[in-house]
């Protein structure tokens, strides 16, 4: 079946970077764009970019800019997002999500499980 | 991109409806039609049940239903059943390939 699957929880210190993978199956990777989205404890969920994981281009939103990075590996169906400098309130779920279509602006048909990242000293 | 606004809850009994808001600006809701709605139930991820305005993906029930008015996109929920308790978020495309999300409304049954 589709699926998207994340690597385990983190736990970093403020300053440090992390790096979260989303490992696609069932369906081909290079034809649906992979977003990632994160929701920080009993907040909403904040979109921080994608990626087409045909070309490699992605979109970053503005407050992200400059510090993080998407990537993806095609050989393993697996996209990356790493985001560097941490600060505590960096403390979130982490989710990756593929558009229903290939095309960047489609809603999100398929999410990962969620991977959490926490930032403390 | 500030966050499209939503009312924080909404309530209703078994078998009644609950109409949830979404505003934005001319910028994201109204001005394009790449408006979905999520449902978050406690501890899971997101999952889509309103694409491109008013569509339902397969597997959706016809409670669900989605429209648009300016820059306000709405979101009803018709018969509720005791299941559709959960956090709902609106999104929009926001030009220059920008994404924004609502604020979310928690929805309870009463």
């Amino acid at each position: 079946q589709v699926q998207l699957v994340q690597s385990g929880a983190e736990v970093k210190k403020p300053g440090a970077s992390v790096k979260v993978s989303c490992k696609a199956s069932g369906y081909t990777f290079i034809d649906y764009y992979i977003h990632w989205v994160r929701q920080a404890p009993g907040q909403g969920l904040e979109w921080v970019g994608w990626i087409n994981p045909s070309s490699g281009s992605t979109r970053y939103a503005q407050k992200f800019k400059g510090w993080v990075a998407m990537t993806r590996d095609t050989s393993i169906t697996t996209a990356y997002m790493e985001l560097s400098r941490l600060k505590s309130d960096d403390t979130a779920l982490y989710y990756c999500a593929r558009t229903r279509m290939m095309n960047p602006d489609d809603a999100f048909d398929v999410w990962g499980q969620g991977t959490k990242v926490t930032v403390s000293s | 991109q500030s966050a499209l606004t939503q009312p924080p809850s909404a309530s209703g009994s078994p078998g009644q409806s609950v109409t949830i808001s979404c505003t934005g600006t001319s910028s994201d809701v109204g001005g394009f039609g790449y408006v979905s709605w999520y449902q978050q139930h406690p501890g899971k991820a997101p999952k889509v049940i309103i694409y491109e305005v008013s569509k339902r993906p397969s597997g959706v029930p016809d409670r669900f239903s989605g429209s648009k008015s300016g820059d306000t996109a709405s979101l009803t929920v018709s018969g509720l059943q005791a299941e559709d308790e959960a956090d709902y978020y609106c999104s929009s495309y926001a030009g220059n390939n920008n994404y924004v999300f609502g604020t979310g409304t928690k929805v309870t049954v009463l």
